[in-house]
């Protein structure tokens, strides 16, 4: 497998325009996350799915930002419009965890992906 | 709200001095104690799961230790390779996301 796949790698654009970021997870598994990093903040959950449904967007810092799951082998952040405080690296991970088969399962093992380095001028 | 606490934010090391980094968490019921490692221009990378009190864990020159209130990542004689920040996460038992804490930046000085 060639583990979690994200684009691009670094995206630079200039304030207000819009912004995707893709992430392909790991097949097989059924949750997905999506992170954001910062020096001052570390890694914050802006977003996660669990079977391609929205379990929690609580971290998702306001409307500019929304976050789609198409299907069990895609997913998409977008940031419109951008603003230059958006700049950060952001990860996309997945993992085998919550409802599986129906039932709960335990330790969420995350695999993350190389990660999109924005910056917003 | 679940909390992690890494100490201290940057350690610089000779090789072969051994060291230990810290993780103090607050959780409502522990489920998992994490540990990743974080390469520069990389994403997180598991190194362990801790899962109760006195449980240890060991990988190469690496050995997670835990109690019900921190975790200690313990670094015998290390290389320049073993240089990355460390990063700590919980998950508790109402089987919620990982949060993570800032990280450890560690520098093995040949």
């Amino acid at each position: 497998d060639a583990g979690v796949i994200q684009s691009p790698r670094h995206e630079v654009t200039e304030m207000g325009q819009e912004v995707t970021l893709r992430c392909k997870p790991i097949s097989g598994h059924n949750s997905l996350f999506w992170y954001r990093q910062t020096m001052m903040r570390g890694l914050e959950l802006l977003i996660y799915f669990n079977n391609n449904v929205p379990i929690d967007d609580s971290g998702m810092p306001e409307d500019r930002f929304s976050a789609k799951m198409p299907n069990a082998s895609f997913s998409t952040l977008k940031i419109q419009p951008s603003e230059p405080r958006d700049s950060a690296v952001y990860f996309c991970a997945s993992s085998l965890w919550g409802l599986v088969r129906g039932f709960s399962s335990g330790a969420n093992v995350l695999t993350f992906g190389a990660g999109s380095r924005l910056t917003v001028l | 709200e679940d909390q992690v606490t890494q100490s201290p934010e940057a350690l610089r090391l000779q090789e072969g001095e051994s060291s230990s980094l810290n993780c103090s968490y607050t959780v409502s019921g522990l489920r998992g104690l994490f540990w990743y490692r974080q390469d520069p221009g990389k994403g997180p990378e598991f190194l362990f799961t801790l899962y109760s009190a006195g449980e240890e864990k060991e990988k190469e020159r690496l050995k997670a230790t835990l109690t019900k209130k921190e975790s200690f990542l313990h670094i015998t004689a290390p290389k320049p390779e073993d240089s990355a920040t460390y990063l700590c996460a919980v998950q508790n038992s109402g089987n919620t996301p990982l949060v993570f804490g800032k990280g450890t930046r560690l520098s093995v000085i040949a």
